[in-house]
């Protein structure tokens, strides 16, 4: 199958520090790649969906301004968590998906803030 | 009323046993079905496709039901190695995805 990989694995951080976190398609070309954030005991939670060269769509009750999303090419979203507070510490995870509409996740990043 | 439903569970059954799981989607335009399984702290990984005419993958068959919306997942002869969470995710027209919120399902020896 598909592969898309992300980096870093895992990552603590200051509280008020950003953090990027890379997301890679490695031997597709995604037209959507997705990012969601999963609490402990939780099922995943959409953040934004981004489309290459188009701004994320961010879904109710996520800072747009907090969370940055860039989609610069058909294998590569980043997503930036500004000011990260613990609250923020979470797992994050990115899909991607091709033409055919299949959902192929990353391998998650966690996230500790401290 | 959420898009994807799932019974959270959890589910726990003995080895050998037959499980079966339902998911209920609230938007008949749905268009793509599917089961993924999640282990703890890892991220989902794609199971199978739903197909109108059911499909079945060795001990896994999966059933999809538009007329009363739901799709369904069964596993026989549960293994250990079976424990996971079982997401159900419904897709629309572009690229519109829908999670259930996950069964969980532990196999015990």
């Amino acid at each position: 199958g598909a592969v898309v990989s992300q980096h870093p694995s895992r990552v603590i951080c200051k509280s008020g520090t950003s953090v990027k976190i890379e997301c890679r398609s490695l031997d597709f070309q995604a037209t959507t790649m997705f990012w969601y954030r999963q609490f402990p005991k939780q099922s995943l939670m959409l953040m934004a969906t981004s489309n290459e060269g188009s701004k994320a769509t961010y879904e109710q009750g996520v800072e747009k301004d907090k969370f940055l999303i860039n989609h610069a090419s058909l294998t590569l979203s980043t997503l930036t968590v500004t000011s990260a507070h613990p609250e923020d510490s979470s797992f994050y995870i990115c899909s991607a998906t091709d033409r055919v509409l299949e959902q192929y996740f990353g391998p998650g990043t966690r996230l500790t803030v401290t | 009323r959420k898009e994807v439903e799932q019974d959270p569970g959890p589910f726990n059954v003995p080895e050998g046993a037959t499980v079966a799981f339902n998911c209920t989607y609230s938007n008949s335009a749905s268009q793509s079905f599917f089961w993924y399984r999640q282990d703890c702290r890892k991220e989902p990984k794609l199971l199978m496709s739903v197909y109108s005419s059911g499909n079945e993958d060795g001990r896994f068959t999966a059933q999809l039901n538009r007329a009363s919306q739901y799709i369904s997942l069964l596993i026989r002869d549960s293994k250990l190695s079976d424990s996971a969470t079982y997401l159900c995710v419904v897709t629309r027209t572009g690229n519109q995805f829908y999670f259930g919120t996950g069964t969980s399902l532990t196999v015990i020896p």
